[in-house]
């Protein structure tokens, strides 16, 4: 059963047009992340929330913005993608502080024309 | 800063051999650690991890070494399997962060 959800699975956007990336989960856990990845490189860290608590990373570009409307959602926005977007996104829920297993969903690969 | 590298980028290994996928970390604060294995079009898939109080801890052929004289972090697979070939990722921890290395990608010859 799918724990860490993602839709769409690949989303296709023009350059310069907003697109939304959806991830749901099914798991209860406070903590969210949003991660990029592109070709042949690690996972790179967007943002997380821990709740409702928004924590970006310094170098996290002004485009991408995110938003937690309850536990169980959490949206990666991109306002206006420039080709360099073109990735697969990762999110990854973890249960809280205490633990440390984080659960990853299939990604979202993003193609920006 | 924290960072966490790995010293091959690919790594090809005889069917039924033993792989090792070595690891460098730089922050000798971090406490916990983790191996992930991705597939091609997949999330990554978590594997063992160990903390900072071990050396050693073993999974269902794996095993993960810990030595934190020198920082260094290895995956070890016993009797590879052309399942097991994927990029493998090491991370750490750092209060809410998972940071990751580089990868490497582990190609099993027939």
């Amino acid at each position: 059963d799918a724990m860490v959800i993602q839709n769409p699975r690949y989303q296709v956007t023009q350059f310069g047009k907003p697109v939304t990336l959806s991830c749901s989960q099914t798991l209860n856990h406070n903590v969210m992340y949003w991660y990029q990845q592109k070709s042949s490189q690690a996972p790179k860290l967007l943002f997380h929330y821990y709740d409702k608590d928004f924590n970006n990373e310094a170098d996290t570009p002004d485009n991408f913005q995110s938003r937690r409307p309850n536990t169980s959602f959490c949206f990666l926005d991109i306002r206006s993608p420039g080709l360099g977007d073109a990735a697969m996104y990762l999110c990854a829920t973890r249960k809280d502080r205490a633990t440390d297993t984080q659960y990853f969903g299939p990604g979202t690969r993003l193609t920006v024309l | 800063g924290e960072s966490v590298g790995l010293h091959l980028p690919t790594l090809s290994v005889q069917e039924g051999d033993n792989s090792i996928i070595n690891c460098a970390y730089s922050n000798s604060a971090s406490d916990y650690f983790i191996w992930y294995k991705q597939e091609s079009g997949k999330g990554p898939q978590f594997i063992i991890d160990i903390r900072s109080n071990m050396d050693k801890r073993q999974g269902q052929r794996v095993t993960v070494l810990l030595n934190k004289t020198v920082k260094h972090l290895s995956l070890q697979i016993a009797a590879t399997q052309p399942g097991d070939s994927a990029v493998y990722f090491c991370a750490e921890k750092g209060d809410d962060k998972i940071i990751f290395g580089k990868g490497t990608r582990l190609h099993i010859l027939p």
